[in-house]
């Protein structure tokens, strides 16, 4: 069965500053990976997400995210936050041949100091 | 495009009460999920469908029931309300398994059982 950890509960950057969410998930197949994002009182949009290939992946606003395998993790990462990123991440894992059964992590809940 | 469209809103229900969550898409997707967001606890899976006719339980299924007997339409039955059921509900599509495929959510419905 999949599963995502999330260590991070809540972060708190300087606007300006660089960001690093975690993201580690269990798997015993080749994952699907996603990041997800979640304005308050808002939906999911999807920021970015990794089927296969190039382990480096770049997605909506900037955002970029390395698959490793060895480490089974998926950072997501931003070289500058802006005060319009805070918000709530989600990590998410899903199998190969159940698209519909995504699993998603616990959240990271980004503040941004002005 | 209306992409994934849930209603209500918003409800209150008192203990007991029976209600049904609605949920479609117009984009031909096979793949339909509901998941229950909670503060600390991120989503959780409670029912998906594969496709017409097909459902299977996800992490936290009791308490609910789901029939999809069209592409468009994933409704969710909560047959006696709980307090413990008081949760933030959304319901997401996605393509076939296998293709490069990523979920769309809806814009959730705030449920509150008193």
């Amino acid at each position: 069965a999949q599963s995502v950890t999330q260590p991070d509960i809540h972060i708190t950057v300087s606007e300006g500053a660089s960001l690093e969410l975690r993201c580690n998930y269990s798997y015993g197949a080749t994952p699907y990976l996603f990041w997800y994002v979640q304005s308050p009182g808002q939906g999911l949009q999807l920021l970015l997400k990794y089927f296969s290939g190039d382990t480096l992946v770049q997605g909506i606003k900037g955002f970029e995210a390395e698959f490793k395998r060895s480490q089974s993790s998926f950072n997501l990462r931003k070289p500058s936050v802006h005060w319009s990123d805070a918000a709530e991440y989600f990590c998410a894992v899903g199998a190969y041949s159940s698209a519909s059964k995504i699993i998603f992590g616990s959240g990271t809940r980004l503040s941004i100091r002005p | 495009n209306a992409g994934v469209t849930q209603t209500p809103k918003f409800q209150v229900l008192k203990t007991g009460q029976s209600m049904t969550l609605q949920c479609a898409q117009d984009m031909n997707h096979e793949y339909m999920s509901w998941y229950r967001q909670d503060p600390g606890m991120g989503l959780r899976l409670i029912h998906y469908s594969v496709g017409a006719g097909i459902t299977d339980q996800g992490e936290v299924p009791n308490g609910y029931n789901v029939s999809r007997s069209t592409t468009e339409d994933f409704p969710l039955r909560l047959l006696s309300a709980a307090p413990s059921q008081t949760s933030v509900y959304f319901c997401a599509s996605s393509r076939a398994a296998g293709m490069n495929t990523e979920a769309f959510f809806g814009q959730g419905t705030r449920l509150t059982v008193v």
